[in-house]
């Protein structure tokens, strides 16, 4: 499978601890997105990423979640003393970050956060 | 990105064409209009995109009015599968700095048999 990938698929933590996600984008696609998902609402955008630089982050994102790419591959998403709202499907997206033309992002299956 | 309106909900017959609405009609010339999909508890999958001509793809026809102020999403054989949160989203071509989709609350297509 090509796809974009996440890991894990689901994730049920206790409020206080921190928690990490991955996700793999499809190879050889420069930029990489998160987005976060509620019960009932479209998917929202957390941040970006063009290769290994984060160019972007939504006010959504507090200062307890923070993400990386190291080497412009893999990206982690992790969330500190998580609270009940943080509860969630975290989605990763990719695109090929090619500029001047209409360019789509894949999603990966999300990860669904709970947090007790 | 411009604002997009759809139904909440819509009914569909299963192997007959599903035909989705969207309006934008506060879109931009260098504004796209995507279609994403969205079945339950799984990631959004692309279905298709276009300017200002209608497209096809194995997936779906996408038919966007002349003065481009709405756009139809056709399935011409739906299938029990179909059924999924179908979101209408506009946002110019990368290469500014509108890299984000806006999502609004989409339309859920049930698939009757």
């Amino acid at each position: 499978d090509t796809g974009v990938s996440q890991n894990p698929r689901h994730k049920i933590t206790k409020r206080g601890q921190n928690v990490t996600f991955r996700c793999d984008p499809i190879s050889e696609h420069n930029r990489l997105y998160w987005y976060r998902q509620t019960l009932g609402q479209g998917p929202e955008f957390l941040t970006y990423f063009q290769n290994e630089a984060q160019l972007e982050k939504s006010r959504l994102l507090s200062d307890r979640f923070s993400a990386e790419r190291p080497k412009g591959s893999f990206s982690t998403l992790e969330i500190q003393r998580t609270e009940q709202g943080d509860s969630a499907m975290y989605l990763c997206a990719s695109s090929t970050g090619t500029s001047g033309i209409s360019e789509t992002q894949y999603f990966g299956p999300g990860t669904r956060l709970l947090v007790l | 990105d411009a604002k997009t309106t759809q139904p909440t909900s819509m009914d569909c017959a299963e192997g007959r064409a599903a035909n989705l609405p969207c309006n934008h009609s506060t879109i931009s010339g260098n504004e796209y209009v995507y279609w994403y999909r969205q079945i339950h508890s799984q990631g959004p999958q692309y279905i298709i995109h276009g300017l200002k001509n209608n497209e096809t793809n194995e997936m779906a026809s996408l038919i966007i009015t002349e003065d481009r102020k709405s756009s139809t999403l056709i399935l011409p054989h739906a299938t029990l599968r179909d059924t999924a949160v179908y979101y209408c989203i506009v946002r110019v071509a990368v290469g500014g700095s509108n890299y984000k989709l806006t999502f609004g609350k989409g339309t859920l297509l049930t698939v009757n048999p």
